[in-house]
């Protein structure tokens, strides 16, 4: 059974730092292509970020109101999927999930991607 | 950026079909995924690449792409199936979501 056990959440002032976990397990984590998906009190879902897996070359990519203060990283050893999270603002308080992705690609290059299972959520709120 | 609308909310009498859209530009040529999310609860994969069901979804759901709409339908609507439901799809390389439409079961 896929488990996927988000933690590190917390109140942190304005400009502070916060890093997020995902312990994940009941697949083969170092083949899976990873996603941090965040929801603001109230709000829809957005996407934050993603991580491919090493034999597919690592890649990561981040969505533009994140760039440059956001930081995904995993450690395949320990099944641990993490998000360090730096400059905070109050537009970042949300619960944060962390998602096994499915990237499938068709025979006209057309790209599906989307996210077969998600984490309980861990809330971070930013706030003085 | 690329958008997705999605009506804010839907009401369906259980028993009922009720259908929720999703809106783009030439949507039909992406692939779209559909999530409930039901309250305090984290969002569930529902359809993935337009109308493929997990095995674990009951079969009264359902979805399809054509045009600039995605539609997911619930046939035999239940009480249980009130929840917020989002579309989502994948354009130049960053994920998308829709707004979400809040379903009523009343």
């Amino acid at each position: 059974e896929v488990q996927l056990v988000d933690s590190g959440g917390g109140l942190v002032k304005p400009g502070g730092s916060l890093r997020l976990s995902c312990a994940a397990s009941g697949f083969t984590f170092n083949n899976a292509w990873m996603s941090w998906v965040r929801q603001a009190p109230g709000k829809g879902l957005e996407w934050v970020g993603h991580i491919k897996s090493k034999p597919d070359g690592g890649t990561i990519d981040y969505a533009a109101p994140v760039k440059g203060r956001f930081t995904i990283s995993r450690d395949d050893s320990k099944n641990t999927l993490y998000l360090q999270m730096s400059s905070l603002k109050t537009e970042d308080t949300a619960v944060y999930y962390c998602t096994t992705d499915v990237s499938y690609v068709d025979i006209v290059a057309t790209r599906a991607y989307y996210f077969d299972y998600w984490g309980q959520g861990t809330l971070v709120t930013v706030s003085s | 950026s690329y958008e997705l609308t999605q009506p804010p909310s839907v009401s369906v009498s259980p028993g009922q079909t009720a259908s929720i859209t999703c809106s783009g530009d030439k949507l039909e040529n992406k692939y779209v995924s559909w999530y409930q999310q039901k309250p305090g609860q984290s969002p569930v994969m529902i359809i993935y690449r337009d109308s493929k069901r997990p095995s674990r979804i009951p079969e009264r759901f359902s979805g399809s792409n054509s045009g600039n709409t995605a539609t997911l339908t619930i046939s035999g609507t239940q009480a249980m199936d009130e929840a917020d439901y989002y579309c989502q799809a994948w354009d130049s390389s960053t994920v998308v979501f829709g707004g979400g439409t809040k379903l009523t079961v009343l």
